[in-house]
């Protein structure tokens, strides 16, 4: 079956470093997300992408935050400045249409530890 | 007033009892929703939607919208120990942002 697959699981950084998050989503998929959950907390949007560029973002998506499609599978989070409050699990997701039926797939989240 | 409360837990029931999971919500735009489980260190699942009032049921899970109360409800039949995970419930409007608000999520534990 197929699924969402993000690298890496883990990622420890210091703060003020730039990171990078990987997500592999279905292949047929056209249209990415990225979430975001704070221990104890609720998942939160956080961007979505389609065709190339973003389609919505939500508040917590300023000026630190970008998303690229570098090639036709991997969808990246970058976080340029790392501050302590960016640590969390990053989950990425995917679905094939827009529409308020369609399914979003979420990977299994890079959990991001900032020091 | 947050717009989708629920109860974070820890539920805590026998293998074979009924489990009944909630979300209230505020917003009265809410048609679609959803219900996902998620176990420890695991992306969301999506395990129901349903499209504004009423019932819908799936092997042993029903999932149930009472849209004048704003409360929405899943109820497990027959629990097992493998349905320990924590439950999320989402929703989203239509004619909007198609993007699921999220409850904080319910944490339930079905001990043998």
């Amino acid at each position: 079956e197929p699924e969402v697959t993000q690298t890496p699981s883990h990622q420890v950084t210091q703060m003020g470093q730039e990171v990078i998050l990987r997500c592999v989503p279905i292949s047929n998929h056209l249209y990415f997300y990225w979430y975001r959950q704070i221990l104890g907390q609720k998942v939160e949007f956080l961007v979505s992408f389609y065709n190339n560029e973003i389609s919505e973002k939500s508040e917590i998506f300023d000026d630190q935050f970008s998303v690229e499609r570098p090639d036709g599978s991997n969808f990246t989070l970058k976080i340029r400045s790392t501050k302590l409050e960016d640590s969390a699990m990053y989950f990425c997701a995917s679905s094939e249409a827009r529409d308020i039926t369609d399914t979003q797939y979420f990977g299994p989240g890079t959990r991001l530890t900032v020091l | 007033q947050k717009e989708v409360e629920q109860d974070p837990g820890p539920l805590s029931v026998p293998e074979g009892a009924i489990v009944s999971l909630n979300c209230t919500y505020s917003n009265s735009a809410f048609q679609y929703f959803m219900w996902y489980r998620q176990y420890s260190r695991k992306g969301p699942e999506l395990l129901m939607y349903t499209y504004s009032s009423g019932n819908k049921e799936d092997g042993r899970f029903t999932a149930q919208v009472d849209k004048s109360s704003k409360y929405i409800s899943l109820f497990i039949r027959d629990s097992q120990p493998s349905d320990s995970a924590t439950y999320l419930c989402a929703m989203s409007a239509r004619g909007g942002s198609y993007i699921p608000t999220f409850g904080r999520g319910t944490s339930l534990i079905v001990h043998p």
